[in-house]
């Protein structure tokens, strides 16, 4: 079966430092892969998808960047970290087809101070 | 501009109490309709998926419904351990667009 992995779970950092979120998965080949963000009563926000290895798609401009160095590993990343970058960070994938649902990993809860 | 909208903000209902929950959507092309359960601190658990008005899907206490406009989580004779937020999202042509979801607390 498929699994889905994300870490770490909870992260505090200063403002201005560097950020590294990791997500990988298991049991699929070929996935496509997305970091959502999500705010407190609003809903979930595509930050980026990919389709395939090196290949990134940005739905919103921002202080982020993200990366697929391998088929099943997704990050996402910041050179320096604003307070607004605070928030719940999901990575998801999904199998090709486009009617397909989304499966999620636990999220990464990022506090920035 | 593609929208979804999800009503109740927040259900509070006795354990036994049936009730509905609402997604109703505008977006042009929808390929499908998606039903999530999120505990707090957790990932949105997928539940269901919908294609075309009509359609049904059951899973225990749950059962959803489609429309050519809105989407219904029915929840029957609700357990505490139902409680969570539900997402609703739809997946048009170009991506998929979520609700701010429902709170759902189940007293017991």
């Amino acid at each position: 079966s498929q699994t889905i992995h994300q870490w770490p779970a909870t992260l505090v950092q200063p403002v201005g430092s560097p950020l590294s979120l990791e997500c990988t998965v298991e049991g699929t080949s070929n996935p496509n892969l997305y970091w959502y963000r999500q705010a407190a009563g609003r809903g979930l926000q595509l930050l980026f998808y990919s389709v395939g290895i090196g290949q990134i798609s940005s739905e919103v401009p921002q202080n982020l960047s993200a990366s697929r160095p391998q088929d099943r590993q997704f990050i996402l990343s910041s050179k320096k970290l604003l307070l607004s970058d605070s928030g719940f960070y999901l990575c998801a994938w999904s199998v090709r087809d486009r009617n397909s649902p989304l499966h999620f990993g636990n999220g990464t809860r990022l506090t920035v101070t | 501009e593609d929208q979804v909208t999800q009503s109740p903000e927040a259900l509070r209902l006795q354990e036994g109490e049936s009730s509905s929950l609402n997604c109703s959507y505008t977006v042009s092309g929808l390929r499908g309709l998606f039903w999530y359960r999120q505990d707090p601190g957790k990932g949105p658990e997928f539940l269901f998926t919908l294609y075309s008005a009509g359609e049904e899907k059951e899973k225990e206490r749950l059962k959803a419904t489609l429309t050519k406009k809105e989407s219904f989580l029915h929840i029957t004779a609700p357990k505490p351990e139902d409680s969570a937020t539900y997402l609703c999202a739809v997946h048009n042509n170009n991506d998929m667009r979520f609700g701010a979801g429902t709170r759902l607390t189940v007293k017991p």
